[in-house]
């Protein structure tokens, strides 16, 4: 059965130092990947996604993700954070004939200044 | 630009007061999904249209209906909302129902029970 685990509900960086929101899933047939962000009190915005092709992807805000078959990974990563950058990320997966999104449980980025 | 617009962006309704919820898009998309969100979790799925065709998620309470009258609008009904029901509400669309296809969301509507 698929699944989603964020490590960390909270992930605490300084203003200028790197990002990295982790997320492990589970599939048993080759997973699409998406990561969302959400700020306080409003929708999910689409960072960026992997369906096929190469491996890294990079998605908007100066953000990217790796996927890694191998440690069923999709970490989210941004080389220098900037205080807008405070919100909520979610990973979420599709595979197969299951269109429906399976979310993790969100991790909170808290920008120190 | 095209989007997905939610109204209104907060809503304040009484314990058993019938609630209606809006969602319109002009992204031409033929799936449109409810979820709701409690703080501090995931978007929780309960249901979804694709083009007219109504899909219900097996734990979605009865209290909550939906109507979809044409491709832009969809409709979220809380029959008799109790203080549980209190969250935000995000309308989703997509393209099609392949698993390779993003979902493009709403500001969401807050909704707060009195």
């Amino acid at each position: 059965a698929q699944s989603v685990t964020q490590l960390g509900s909270h992930v605490s960086v300084s203003e200028g130092a790197l990002v990295l929101l982790r997320c492990n899933y589970s599939s048993s047939v080759p997973p699409y990947l998406f990561w969302y962000v959400q700020y306080p009190n409003q929708g999910l915005q689409l960072l960026l996604k992997y369906t096929t092709g190469a491996t890294l992807v990079k998605g908007i805000n100066g953000f990217e993700a790796e996927f890694k078959k191998s440690e069923t990974s999709f970490h989210l990563t941004k080389p220098s954070a900037h205080m807008s950058d405070a919100a909520e990320y979610f990973c979420a997966v599709s595979e197969g004939s299951n269109y429906q999104l399976i979310w993790g449980a969100g991790t909170k980025l808290i920008i120190k200044p | 630009d095209a989007m997905v617009i939610q109204n209104p962006r907060y809503q304040v309704t009484q314990f058993g007061k019938p609630v209606t919820l809006s969602c319109s898009q002009t992204l031409n998309h033929n799936v449109m999904y409810w979820y709701q969100q409690k703080s501090s979790q995931a978007p929780k799925l309960l249901f979804h249209y694709y083009d007219k065709d109504f899909n219900n998620e097996a734990d979605t309470p009865d209290n909550f209906q939906s109507r979809r009258p044409n491709t832009s609008f969809c409709f979220l009904d809380i029959r008799s909302p109790g203080l549980g029901d209190a969250a935000m509400y995000l309308c989703a669309t997509s393209r099609e129902t392949s698993s390779n296809q993003p979902q493009h969301f709403g500001d969401g509507t807050r909704l707060s029970i009195l």
